[in-house]
């Protein structure tokens, strides 16, 4: 079956500082989805991205479509405090597009 | 708008009680449903989904059921929890299998078994 692989596993940073994170996909992917889960809470989603290629902002949160389209990337610049969480990568389950298999995620801490 | 319930938030069950948790949603007709189990710390693994009434599908083997009796409404269940029944559950619900949209989350319960 598909396995999507997240790196790095954590993170430990300096308020202020820029983070990237990767996604990588053992089959093609048409969705890349990425949610991030609070402390205690359930993930929401962040970015969806659709089309090889795209690049999409939320905020200080910048997702991009691998252009081989089994790989996304998640960058958020000059972290705060309240990024602390885990960050998942999302994508079809199958060739077939059903459900969504989410990667192991990236835990992110920030140091004030 | 659409919202989706989860309850208990939290949980401590002795070894070998029953268990049920509820997930029920608001605002949409014949949704998929999903029950995650999170370790400490960890990523998500799929247990069971639903795509309606009575139709449960399971991911991975083990000691939980799952029951939806009505279209909104999710259940996971045990008649004996074991220890390694300890984490934190997540009911999620999407239209469709949520490629488009992604998947919507309850704030889910974390469940201690003792």
């Amino acid at each position: 079956g598909q396995q999507l692989n997240q790196s790095p596993q954590s993170m430990f940073i300096q308020e202020g500082e820029d983070v990237s994170m990767n996604c990588t996909s053992s089959s093609i992917f048409n969705t890349w989805l990425w949610y991030k889960q609070d402390p205690g809470e359930g993930p929401v989603l962040l970015i969806a991205l659709y089309k090889a290629g795209e690049l999409t902002s939320n905020g200080r949160l910048t997702a991009q479509f691998g252009t081989t389209r089994k790989d996304s990337f998640l960058n958020i610049s000059a972290s705060i405090p309240s990024d602390v969480g885990i960050y998942f990568c999302a994508g079809p389950h199958n060739n077939a597009g059903n459900m969504l298999t989410f990667g192991g995620g990236t835990r992110l801490m920030v140091k004030p | 708008s659409q919202t989706i319930h989860q309850w208990p938030a939290t949980l401590v069950q002795p070894v070998g009680s029953p268990l049920s948790l509820e997930c029920t949603v608001e605002g949409t007709s014949n949704p998929n449903l999903y029950w995650y189990r999170q370790a400490a710390g960890r990523g998500l693994q799929l247990l069971f989904y639903s795509v309606g009434i009575g139709q449960i599908s399971s991911e991975v083997p083990q000691n939980l059921s799952a029951s939806r009796p009505q279209d909104r409404q999710f259940i996971l269940s045990s008649k004996k929890l074991l220890l390694s029944d300890s984490g934190f559950y997540l009911c999620a619900w999407s239209v469709g299998w949520g490629i488009s949209y992604g998947y919507t989350f309850g704030s889910g319960t974390r469940l201690t078994v003792v």
